[in-house]
């Protein structure tokens, strides 16, 4: 299985700054022939039911505000949110795709300073 | 809009059985695959099941293969994990989503069942 390592686990910051959140996965999760990197991120909020942010590594799904970014290659990922806002006090899960069992990183928990 | 809910959660006890629906609605059900992810009380995402788009192809964790059995029908617009043998450690919400593009990807999410094992 590939195992998805996030850190940090827990991060507080401040309204209006940045937010960075790291996935290490144990294998690559770049497939050759497309280019495409399997890798996904997934935020929860409060007592709510995970929603998609961003798939192939970088594609920011509709409806997602553009202060989150995701950026990486290979075994090395990065979601990053520009300026904090109130509501995305939330957990975020990295998620590769490339091969069964799709596997989620523990999570980071974002909150508020 | 698409829309995923799911039912059947329950409290029961070890060794017993439950079925789960998920109800989907908003999209072409029979064109996508579709998961069930659980989520124990604190702990983090855990994937359980998929099945492709036709039925055809089923792929489970190795924590509940040989007990649960993820089925649908396209008819209906309705996704089923069927639980036996349940276990203490099976006590999760248990989410549908549905498949995206890439057999694995996952990009809606339901609200959640519960289910409790306990004695």
């Amino acid at each position: 299985d590939i195992v998805m390592t996030q850190s940090p686990d827990s991060l507080a910051v401040s309204l209006g700054e940045r937010a960075t959140i790291n996935c290490k996965s144990s294998q690559s999760v770049l497939y050759s022939s497309n280019n495409k990197n399997y890798l996904a991120w997934h935020q929860q909020r409060p007592g709510q039911p995970p929603k998609l942010l961003i798939y192939w590594a970088s594609t920011r799904e509709s409806g997602v505000p553009d202060r989150f970014r995701g950026s990486g290659s290979g075994t090395d990922f990065t979601l990053t949110i520009s300026s904090l806002q109130a509501e995305d006090v939330a957990v975020y899960y990295c998620q590769q795709y490339y091969t069964t069992p799709p596997t989620f990183g523990q999570g980071t928990k974002v909150e508020i300073k | 809009q698409v829309l995923l809910v799911e039912s059947g959660g329950d409290v029961v006890q070890p060794g017993k059985s439950l079925r789960l629906s998920c109800a989907a609605s908003g999209f072409t059900f029979s064109n996508s695959g579709m998961h069930w992810v659980r989520q124990a009380p604190g702990k983090g995402l855990e994937w359980v099941a998929v099945i492709w788009y036709d039925g055809s192809t089923k792929h489970y964790a190795d924590s509940v293969k040989g007990r649960f059995i993820i089925s649908r029908d396209n008819s209906e617009n309705m996704l089923y994990l069927q639980m036996n043998s349940l276990r203490v450690e099976d006590t999760a919400v248990y989410y549908c989503a549905r498949g995206g593009g890439a057999t694995y990807d996952m990009d809606v999410w339901g609200l959640g069942t519960t289910v409790t094992v306990s004695s």
